[in-house]
């Protein structure tokens, strides 16, 4: 989990609050996501990042919004959270395929996990 | 809809078995094709990957194979240990994208 740190590491709220996640890393990676992992669901992607305010939905977004204001900070944010929001919630980062093609990679684009975020909405 | 299909969700093998798991996909636009191992309480690590203009790729005990006209692939684990009990998850990349689309994993238990 080098160069990625998600706080808090467990958080227990009730129905209806906001609650934020953040992710931060030091890696300088151009890209950030914000998965949930549910049982029989595997990683679900709920936003992703490819730059400083630039952002976009995955396939479980509803419910949720991000922010990223500095390369280094991806936030997750729940506006009123719902019990169907627990969750054990992973921010992962890569680089482009571009700069991995240039720097010899094979140019397809290798997540590093964070540790998780295990949140639990009562 | 569940664009990357894995199977079996649970994995019992002994010490020194083959462990064995698939996973299908539908979209003939995926390039890339990775297997990551998640350890309880860790985030997941790629492990191994493959593009499709191969048919297998070994790393160690660990190989992947894939047919592409079948659109299926599958990680292959020799001389399974303890140590390999873990979650892995397939997964599958769309040309010229950064997403990653994961199976709904596969909890594996290696026992002596």
């Amino acid at each position: 989990d080098a160069g990625i740190t998600q706080s808090p590491r467990h958080k227990v709220t009730e129905t209806g609050t906001p609650v934020t996640l953040r992710c931060h890393q030091t890696e300088n990676h151009r890209y950030m996501y914000w998965y949930r992992q549910d049982p029989g669901h595997g990683l679900r992607l709920i936003h992703y990042s490819y730059g400083v305010k630039d952002t976009d939905k995955g396939e479980v977004s509803d419910g949720y919004s991000v922010s990223r204001s500095k390369t280094e900070d991806f936030l997750l944010t729940l506006e009123s959270a719902t019990s169907s929001q627990t969750s054990v919630y992973f921010c992962a980062i890569s680089e482009s395929r571009g700069t991995a093609l240039a720097q010899g990679h094979s140019g397809a684009n290798v997540l590093t996990f964070g540790a998780g975020s295990r949140l639990t909405v009562l | 809809q569940q664009q990357v299909k894995q199977s079996p969700q649970s994995l019992i093998v002994q010490k020194g078995g083959i462990s064995i798991i698939n996973c299908a996909y539908e979209n003939t636009a995926f390039d890339y094709f990775p297997w990551y191992q998640q350890f309880p309480g860790k985030g997941p690590a790629l492990l191994i990957a493959i593009r499709p203009d191969v048919s297998e790729k070994k790393e160690g005990r660990f190989t992947i194979s894939f047919n592409k006209s079948a659109k299926q692939f599958s990680l292959h684990i020799m001389d399974s240990q303890p140590g390999d009990s873990a979650t892995y998850f397939c997964a599958a990349s769309i040309d010229y994208t950064d997403k990653l689309i994961f199976g709904t994993g596969t909890r594996l238990q290696v026992f002596p």
